[in-house]
Protein backbone atom coordinates (compact mmCIF):
# COMPACT_ATOMS: atom_id res chain seq x y z
CA UNK A 1 0.00 0.00 0.00
CA UNK A 2 2.86 2.07 0.70
CA UNK A 3 4.35 1.96 -2.74
CA UNK A 4 4.13 3.99 -6.28
CA UNK A 5 5.10 2.12 -9.17
CA UNK A 6 6.51 3.89 -11.99
CA UNK A 7 6.97 2.91 -15.75
CA UNK A 8 9.17 2.31 -18.29
CA UNK A 9 11.86 1.69 -16.34
CA UNK A 10 13.74 3.53 -19.35
CA UNK A 11 12.12 5.26 -22.37
CA UNK A 12 14.10 6.71 -25.79
CA UNK A 13 12.06 9.48 -27.82
CA UNK A 14 13.44 11.11 -30.72
CA UNK A 15 13.85 15.10 -30.20
CA UNK A 16 10.23 16.76 -30.52
CA UNK A 17 8.54 13.65 -28.95
CA UNK A 18 6.60 13.23 -26.21
CA UNK A 19 7.76 10.68 -23.44
CA UNK A 20 4.34 9.67 -21.15
CA UNK A 21 6.03 8.37 -17.69
CA UNK A 22 3.25 6.68 -15.42
CA UNK A 23 2.96 5.98 -12.26
CA UNK A 24 0.12 4.15 -10.11
CA UNK A 25 -0.20 3.63 -6.33
CA UNK A 26 -2.85 2.19 -3.82
CA UNK A 27 -2.97 4.57 -0.89
CA UNK A 28 -5.86 6.43 -0.87
CA UNK A 29 -4.05 8.68 1.40
CA UNK A 30 -1.62 9.90 -0.55
CA UNK A 31 -2.72 13.52 -1.17
CA UNK A 32 0.63 15.30 -3.02
CA UNK A 33 2.26 14.04 -6.16
CA UNK A 34 5.16 15.62 -6.94
CA UNK A 35 7.99 14.69 -10.22
CA UNK A 36 11.14 14.97 -9.92
CA UNK A 37 14.14 15.19 -12.25
CA UNK A 38 17.87 13.82 -11.62
CA UNK A 39 20.56 14.67 -13.80
CA UNK A 40 23.69 12.45 -13.26
CA UNK A 41 25.75 13.00 -9.64
CA UNK A 42 23.24 15.66 -8.83
CA UNK A 43 20.41 15.87 -6.49
CA UNK A 44 16.67 15.51 -7.42
CA UNK A 45 15.36 18.57 -8.58
CA UNK A 46 10.93 19.75 -7.99
CA UNK A 47 10.13 19.51 -11.32
CA UNK A 48 6.09 20.01 -10.89
CA UNK A 49 3.21 18.31 -8.40
CA UNK A 50 -0.32 17.64 -8.42
CA UNK A 51 -2.63 17.29 -5.41
CA UNK A 52 -5.56 14.22 -6.13
CA UNK A 53 -8.19 17.61 -6.02
CA UNK A 54 -6.98 18.72 -9.89
CA UNK A 55 -6.64 16.50 -12.84
CA UNK A 56 -3.96 18.36 -14.82
CA UNK A 57 -1.50 20.81 -14.55
CA UNK A 58 0.96 22.63 -16.64
CA UNK A 59 4.18 23.82 -16.28
CA UNK A 60 5.86 25.02 -19.07
CA UNK A 61 6.48 21.88 -21.36
CA UNK A 62 5.65 19.48 -18.45
CA UNK A 63 2.18 18.56 -17.47
CA UNK A 64 0.68 15.75 -15.02
CA UNK A 65 -2.24 14.23 -15.73
CA UNK A 66 -3.96 13.09 -12.43
CA UNK A 67 -6.76 10.12 -12.77
CA UNK A 68 -7.51 10.03 -8.89
CA UNK A 69 -10.44 7.21 -9.98
CA UNK A 70 -7.99 4.56 -11.63
CA UNK A 71 -5.43 5.72 -8.76
CA UNK A 72 -2.79 6.81 -11.50
CA UNK A 73 -1.07 9.82 -12.70
CA UNK A 74 1.40 10.51 -15.20
CA UNK A 75 4.22 12.73 -16.70
CA UNK A 76 3.96 14.09 -20.40
CA UNK A 77 7.42 16.12 -21.75
CA UNK A 78 6.28 18.20 -24.76
CA UNK A 79 8.11 18.83 -27.30
CA UNK A 80 11.06 17.14 -25.98
CA UNK A 81 14.88 18.29 -26.08
CA UNK A 82 18.34 16.15 -25.41
CA UNK A 83 19.09 18.63 -22.65
CA UNK A 84 15.66 16.54 -20.76
CA UNK A 85 17.38 13.23 -20.76
CA UNK A 86 17.66 12.24 -16.94
CA UNK A 87 16.21 9.89 -14.67
CA UNK A 88 12.70 11.02 -13.65
CA UNK A 89 10.77 10.10 -10.21
CA UNK A 90 7.17 10.00 -9.37
CA UNK A 91 6.55 9.96 -5.68
CA UNK A 92 3.45 10.71 -3.49
CA UNK A 93 3.86 11.79 0.11
CA UNK A 94 1.44 11.11 3.48
CA UNK A 95 0.96 12.71 6.55
CA UNK A 96 1.47 16.49 5.29
CA UNK A 97 4.60 15.81 2.88
CA UNK A 98 6.92 14.55 5.48
CA UNK A 99 7.75 10.92 3.99
CA UNK A 100 7.80 10.68 0.30
CA UNK A 101 7.14 7.59 -1.12
CA UNK A 102 9.49 7.38 -4.58
CA UNK A 103 8.36 5.21 -8.01
CA UNK A 104 11.43 2.91 -9.20
CA UNK A 105 12.36 6.14 -11.51
CA UNK A 106 12.73 5.91 -15.71
CA UNK A 107 15.89 6.71 -17.53
CA UNK A 108 14.95 9.18 -19.67
CA UNK A 109 17.32 9.83 -23.37
CA UNK A 110 15.72 12.08 -25.92
CA UNK A 111 18.07 11.42 -29.48
CA UNK A 112 19.14 14.44 -31.18
CA UNK B 1 16.27 31.16 -3.58
CA UNK B 2 15.83 27.31 -3.43
CA UNK B 3 19.08 26.24 -2.52
CA UNK B 4 20.32 23.32 -0.41
CA UNK B 5 24.06 23.24 -0.40
CA UNK B 6 25.53 20.14 0.59
CA UNK B 7 29.49 19.55 1.84
CA UNK B 8 32.11 17.88 0.98
CA UNK B 9 31.00 17.02 -2.44
CA UNK B 10 33.09 14.22 -2.29
CA UNK B 11 34.39 11.72 0.33
CA UNK B 12 36.09 8.45 0.65
CA UNK B 13 36.37 7.08 4.15
CA UNK B 14 38.30 4.04 5.50
CA UNK B 15 35.81 1.67 8.24
CA UNK B 16 37.50 2.78 11.20
CA UNK B 17 37.23 6.70 10.31
CA UNK B 18 34.90 9.25 11.99
CA UNK B 19 33.43 12.00 9.56
CA UNK B 20 30.43 14.11 9.29
CA UNK B 21 28.24 15.56 6.26
CA UNK B 22 27.09 18.67 6.38
CA UNK B 23 23.94 20.34 4.85
CA UNK B 24 22.56 24.36 4.66
CA UNK B 25 19.12 25.87 3.98
CA UNK B 26 18.67 29.57 4.29
CA UNK B 27 15.45 29.22 2.95
CA UNK B 28 13.80 29.36 6.31
CA UNK B 29 12.05 25.73 6.32
CA UNK B 30 12.00 24.14 9.83
CA UNK B 31 11.93 20.58 8.42
CA UNK B 32 14.72 18.70 7.21
CA UNK B 33 15.67 15.29 5.48
CA UNK B 34 18.43 12.62 5.19
CA UNK B 35 17.99 10.55 2.11
CA UNK B 36 20.17 8.03 1.24
CA UNK B 37 20.78 6.90 -2.46
CA UNK B 38 22.31 3.70 -4.05
CA UNK B 39 23.13 3.96 -8.53
CA UNK B 40 19.97 3.56 -10.71
CA UNK B 41 17.60 3.70 -7.62
CA UNK B 42 15.74 6.33 -5.90
CA UNK B 43 16.23 7.84 -3.16
CA UNK B 44 15.77 6.42 0.35
CA UNK B 45 14.40 8.51 3.62
CA UNK B 46 16.63 8.36 6.83
CA UNK B 47 15.87 10.83 9.03
CA UNK B 48 13.71 13.55 9.09
CA UNK B 49 13.78 16.38 11.77
CA UNK B 50 11.60 19.25 12.37
CA UNK B 51 11.92 22.77 14.44
CA UNK B 52 15.24 21.05 14.97
CA UNK B 53 13.83 17.62 16.88
CA UNK B 54 14.68 14.34 15.20
CA UNK B 55 11.01 13.41 14.12
CA UNK B 56 11.31 9.82 12.19
CA UNK B 57 14.17 7.62 12.04
CA UNK B 58 14.09 5.36 9.11
CA UNK B 59 15.29 2.38 11.12
CA UNK B 60 19.19 3.96 10.85
CA UNK B 61 21.98 2.01 12.03
CA UNK B 62 23.74 3.56 14.54
CA UNK B 63 27.07 4.29 12.88
CA UNK B 64 24.91 7.04 10.70
CA UNK B 65 24.16 9.91 13.79
CA UNK B 66 21.83 12.86 12.25
CA UNK B 67 22.24 16.45 14.39
CA UNK B 68 20.34 19.65 13.47
CA UNK B 69 22.28 22.29 15.36
CA UNK B 70 20.07 24.89 14.56
CA UNK B 71 16.86 25.31 12.02
CA UNK B 72 19.39 25.99 8.73
CA UNK B 73 22.41 23.58 9.47
CA UNK B 74 21.86 19.26 9.47
CA UNK B 75 24.78 17.14 9.88
CA UNK B 76 24.91 13.60 9.43
CA UNK B 77 28.19 11.85 11.58
CA UNK B 78 28.98 8.55 10.30
CA UNK B 79 31.65 5.98 12.56
CA UNK B 80 32.76 2.64 11.34
CA UNK B 81 30.97 2.55 7.85
CA UNK B 82 30.53 -0.74 5.82
CA UNK B 83 31.52 -0.72 1.85
CA UNK B 84 27.60 -0.88 1.24
CA UNK B 85 26.96 2.08 2.52
CA UNK B 86 28.73 3.66 -0.20
CA UNK B 87 26.43 5.88 -1.73
CA UNK B 88 25.02 9.55 -2.91
CA UNK B 89 23.81 11.03 0.81
CA UNK B 90 21.58 14.09 -0.03
CA UNK B 91 19.89 16.47 1.83
CA UNK B 92 16.76 17.98 1.55
CA UNK B 93 14.33 21.06 3.39
CA UNK B 94 10.55 21.84 3.43
CA UNK B 95 8.49 24.18 5.20
CA UNK B 96 7.64 22.39 8.67
CA UNK B 97 5.12 19.75 8.47
CA UNK B 98 2.52 21.08 10.29
CA UNK B 99 2.26 23.94 7.43
CA UNK B 100 1.67 21.24 4.67
CA UNK B 101 5.20 20.14 4.00
CA UNK B 102 4.92 19.05 0.56
CA UNK B 103 7.85 21.08 -1.72
CA UNK B 104 10.79 19.36 -0.90
CA UNK B 105 14.25 20.48 -2.13
CA UNK B 106 16.78 18.34 -2.51
CA UNK B 107 21.03 19.71 -2.45
CA UNK B 108 23.26 18.08 -4.61
CA UNK B 109 24.24 15.39 -2.59
CA UNK B 110 27.43 13.82 -0.89
CA UNK B 111 29.35 10.97 -3.14
CA UNK B 112 30.45 8.71 -0.44
CA UNK B 113 33.02 5.72 -0.37
CA UNK B 114 33.75 3.78 2.06
CA UNK B 115 37.05 1.68 1.82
Amino acid sequence: QQQVKQSPQSLIVQKGGIPIINCAYENTAFDYFPWYQQFPGKGPALLIAIRPDVSEKKEGRFTISFNKSAKQFSLHIMDSQPGDSATYFCAASLEYGNKLVFGAGTILRVKS
Amino acid sequence: DTEVTQTPKHLVMGMTNKKSLKCEQHMGHRAMYWYKQKAKKPPELMFVYSYEKLSINESVPSRFSPECPNSSLLNLHLHALQPEDSALYLCASSQAIDRGAYEQYFGPGTRLTVT
